[in-house]
C-alpha cells in the first residue's frame, strides 16, 4: 500500500521555465512533509519542507504547496536551471513516529 | 554541516555472505536509519535506531539486522546475503524529535550480490 505517490517518474521542462513536481498521499495523520533532490551517485539532499498548519513555503526559487483537503503537495521550481536537473523525492512524516515515507521520486531534466 | 559517511561507496559480496554496511554520523544525533532504493519503489526503510542499543523494524526487515553500540555508528548486517538484496544502501540522521527534523543521508553503498 502506497502512502506517498509519486504519479510521474519523469518530468522535462525549459531552462527558465517552471517546473511542477507533484505527490499525493493517503494518510490523514502525516503531519510534517518533506523534498528530497538526489543526484546520481549521491544521496538525498534536503531542499524544503512544510508542516501541515501551512499551505504554502518559499525558500528563494522552491515553493512548497500542501492542499490538506486533496492531500496533495507540489513543489515549484522558478526559474527551473540545468543544474536542477535530478530526482525528487517527496517524504511526508507520521504524527508522533520518528519515520518519514518516502515516495518513488520524479526524473527531472532541466533543458538548455 | 552534517556528515554521514558510509564505509563503501561500491561492494560485490557472493550469495551465502554475511555482510556488513556500516555508517558513521558527526552530528550528535540519536535517530538513524538504513533504507534500501530500488528503481520505482523509491526508499524503503530497512531499521531505525532512536538510541544507542535501541532499533526499531521498519517496512522491509526480513534478512537484514541492525547493531548501534555507539550513538555515532549504525551498521546494517546481512546475514546470509542472497541476490535480492542486491541494491543501493541509504544511511541517515537526525535529531530526536519525532517530526520536523529532516533526515540527512550518506551518498550509499552500492551492494552486488552474485
Amino acid at each position: 500500500d502506497q502512502q506517498v505517490k509519486q504519479n510521474s517518474p519523469s518530468l522535462s521542462v525549459q531552462e527558465g521555465r517552471i517546473s511542477i513536481l507533484n505527490c499525493d498521499y493517503t494518510n490523514s495523520m502525516f503531519d510534517y512533509f518533506l523534498w528530497y533532490k538526489k543526484y546520481p551517485a549521491e544521496g538525498p539532499t534536503f531542499l524544503i519542507s512544510i508542516s501541515s498548519i501551512k499551505d504554502k513555503n518559499e525558500d528563494g526559487r522552491f515553493t512548497v504547496f500542501l492542499n490538506k483537503s486533496a492531500k496533495h503537495l507540489s513543489l515549484h521550481i522558478v526559474p527551473s536551471q540545468p543544474g536542477d536537473s535530478a530526482v525528487y523525492f517527496c517524504a511526508a512524516s507520521d504524527r508522533g513516529t520518528y519515520k518519514y515515507i518516502f515516495g518513488t521520486g520524479t526524473r527531472l531534466k532541466v533543458l538548455a | 554541516d552534517v556528515k554521514v559517511t558510509q564505509s563503501s561507496r561500491y561492494l560485490v559480496k557472493r550469495t551465502g555472505e554475511k555482510v556488513f554496511l556500516e555508517c558513521v554520523q558527526d552530528m550528535d544525533h540519536e535517530n538513524m536509519f538504513w533504507y534500501r532504493q530500488d528503481p520505482g519503489l523509491g526508499l524503503r526503510l530497512i531499521y531505525f535506531s532512536y538510541d544507542v542499543k535501541m532499533k526499531e523494524k521498519g517496512d522491509i526487515p526480513e534478512g537484514y539486522s541492525v547493531s548501534r553500540e555507539k550513538k555515532e555508528r549504525f551498521s546494517l548486517i546481512l546475514e546470509s546475503a542472497s541476490t535480492n538484496q542486491t541494491s543501493m544502501y541509504l544511511c541517515a540522521s537526525s535529531f530526536p524529535t519525532a517530526s520536523n527534523q529532516p533526515q540527512h543521508f550518506g551518498d550509499g553503498t552500492r551492494l552486488s550480490i552474485l
